[in-house]
Formats: C-alpha cells, structure tokens, sequence
C-alpha cells in the first residue's frame, strides 16, 4: 500500500494570498489526483496530476486558480490561488497505479484550509 | 457518469451485522462497484469492489444483485471503529472517465456501544 502524506495539515490565510500543498507518496505511482472537500460535503474531484506535463482539470477547476506541479512520480503540489472564503476547504492528495490488477486508491490525510 | 443512491445515514449497535445499501441503476457493463469509507478526520480508505460476484475480504462483504443495479456492503459485525461515511461509488473501466473515483454524498453510519 501507498502511504501518502500532505503538508501542511492545516493552514490558516487571508483572502487574496495563495498556498501550495505538498503531497508526497512512499513510493513511485502513475497516477495522482488532487480532491477537495467542502465542509460537510463529499469529495469532488479537482484535476489529475501528470507527470511532466500539465494537469487535466474537471469541469468547474481551471488551472489559473488551481495550478498543479508533478516533476517525479513521488510528489506533487497543488496551489489554491488568490483565495477566498469558498476556499475552505480540506483538500487531499490521492493516488494509484494504472495496472489493471491494482485497484485500491489511496488517500492522504488533507489539507485543512481556513480562508478568512 | 453513472450515479449511485445511498440512504442519508444508518445506525446499528455494536457487534451486530450491518447492511448499507446501493442503487446503481444506471450501471453500465464495465463500471467497477467500489466502496470507500471515512472515518472522522481522515481520508477515505478502500473498503471492497466488485463487478459481477459477490465478494469477501477481512474488512467486509459485497452482495452484488445480479442485474447489477443495485448493491450491498456487509459489516457482519461492525464495531465502534466502523463509524465513518460509507460511499458506493461506480468506477469506469475504460473511456474518458477511466480510472475516477466520483463521490456521491455516501452513508453516515453510527455505531452504538
């Protein structure tokens, strides 16, 4: 199993400033995807991150606001830009791999932003 | 996408089995059923999939009906450290869509010492 962790874990920021998220993973993985949950809500999807080339986002993320970063196939960060207060969220880092015999996702443990 | 429904919540006592179910009627006929839950504070974490058979692993059991529109997972005796958010989610085989975890709102389940 991966075993992914984020940081920070928590973060509080004024609104207008940007903040990246790190993710990194314990060992080499195809594929990334970076979620975010609003408070009480479920998981949405924001975009897959590719390694050395751009992210494709999910209708409603554009990259302006959320750009990706993915140099290797252990770490990527995702940026919340110019944030405002519909930004809180948490935002979790996912990974798994493409082998058509692997099946389970795995989920870091968030990123708790605070937009204020 | 298809989409799946999932009661709002459930409750069941300590050491007893617990049924949550699925509709998936949408279903097309390669999505995988994948079940994920989210204990408080954490990320999800795999619980079960399948596609067609029922399936068993240490953590649980997945009852798949055999038009495939629908769904259960079993705890055959759930624990306090069950409580979480159970999601049944339909995974693409192929397409576009390949790959993604789509989250419905899932099922709270509460678990009473």
């Amino acid at each position: 199993s991966a075993v992914i962790s984020q940081k920070p874990s928590r973060d509080i920021c004024q609104r207008g400033t940007s903040l990246t998220i790190q993710c990194q993973v314990d060992s080499q993985v195809t594929m990334m995807f970076w979620y975010r949950q609003q408070p009480g809500q479920s998981l949405t999807l924001i975009a897959t991150a590719n390694q050395g080339s751009e992210a494709t986002y999910e209708s409603g993320f554009v990259i302006d606001k959320f750009p990706i970063s993915r140099p290797n196939l252990t770490f990527s960060t995702l940026t919340v830009s110019n944030m405002s207060p519909e930004d809180s969220s948490i935002y979790l880092c996912s990974v798994r791999e493409t082998d058509r015999t692997s099946y389970e996702q795995y989920f870091g443990p968030g990123t708790r932003l605070t937009v204020t | 996408d298809a989409k799946t429904t999932q009661p709002n919540s459930m409750e069941s006592n300590e050491e007893e089995p617990v049924h949550l179910p699925c509709n998936h009627s949408t279903i097309s006929g390669t999505d995988y059923i994948h079940w994920y839950r989210q204990l408080p504070s954490q990320g999800p974490e795999y619980v079960i999939h399948g596609l067609t058979s029922n399936v068993n692993n240490r953590m649980a059991s997945l009852a798949i009906a055999e038009d495939r529109k629908s769904s259960t997972l079993i705890l055959h005796r759930a624990t306090l450290r069950d409580a979480a958010v159970y999601y049944c989610i339909l995974r693409p085989a192929g397409g576009t869509s390949y790959g993604k975890l789509t989250f419905g709102q899932g099922t709270i389940l509460t678990v009473h010492p």
